[in-house]
């Protein structure tokens, strides 16, 4: 198993941008996480899904959209990129919220 | 909902000696309970995690204990070693299936030589 795998790893965008950030599971966890984590900072949640077809806001949702139309798949979309959104994002999953979190590796976005 | 405080935000301890990260939380129906630990530029990990109807957990130098009276948590390592210093999350998992994972601000560990 691959576990949960983001892509990029790194990118950087101009102000007014767009890009989405990729993420996908291959362990069939129903559960799915965005976090941003900003230096010497906490995880802060952006969004979440309890399966496919369902998304909910977390504390920092502004600025960001997502959509679940699979199990293995939570694309996070970023429209019209802001200095304020430079952060590494992290992807997690989990079978259920009682179970523990996968991470992914993190995408370091820089936006100038 | 859920609210989840973590104590202290920075902990310096020598080397071989013990140290501890308080949690609070607020939601009594909160059941489970994981440690995450996050090394410079890394993802964080799951160190230990506890359940609501255990009080204590051990693996090897790392131990968590519940009180689920007082509604905290706490983790203990013993016998600190450099590769502990990293930032430790602590989080409270509330009962509704729908509902999401909390975590704490984190606690900064320095292992002094």
């Amino acid at each position: 198993n691959a576990g949960v795998t983001q892509t990029p790893k790194f990118r950087i965008l101009k102000i007014g941008q767009s890009m989405t950030l990729q993420c996908t599971q291959d362990m069939n966890h129903n559960y799915m996480y965005w976090y941003r984590q900003d230096p010497g900072m906490g995880l802060k949640l952006i969004y979440y899904s309890v399966g496919a077809g369902i998304t909910d806001k977390g504390e920092v949702p502004n600025g960001y959209n997502v959509s679940r139309s699979t199990t293995e798949d939570f694309p996070l979309r970023l429209e019209l990129a802001a200095p304020s959104q430079t952060s590494v994002y992290f992807c997690a999953s989990s079978p259920d919220n009682r179970s523990p979190l996968h991470f992914g590796n993190g995408t370091r976005l820089t936006v100038t | 909902g859920e609210n989840v405080e973590q104590h202290p935000s920075t902990l310096s301890v020598q080397e071989g000696d013990s140290a501890v990260i308080k949690c609070t939380y607020s939601d009594s129906a909160s059941n489970y309970f994981p440690w995450y630990k996050q090394e410079l530029g890394k993802r964080p990990q799951l160190i230990i995690d506890i359940r609501s109807n255990v009080g204590e957990k051990k693996d090897q130098r790392i131990a968590v204990t519940l009180n689920k009276t007082a509604k905290h948590f706490s983790l203990h390592i013993t016998e600190t070693q450099p590769e502990d210093s990293a930032v430790y999350f602590c989080a409270a998992s509330p009962m509704n299936r729908d509902d999401k994972i909390i975590f704490g601000k984190g606690t900064r560990l320095h292992i002094l030589p």
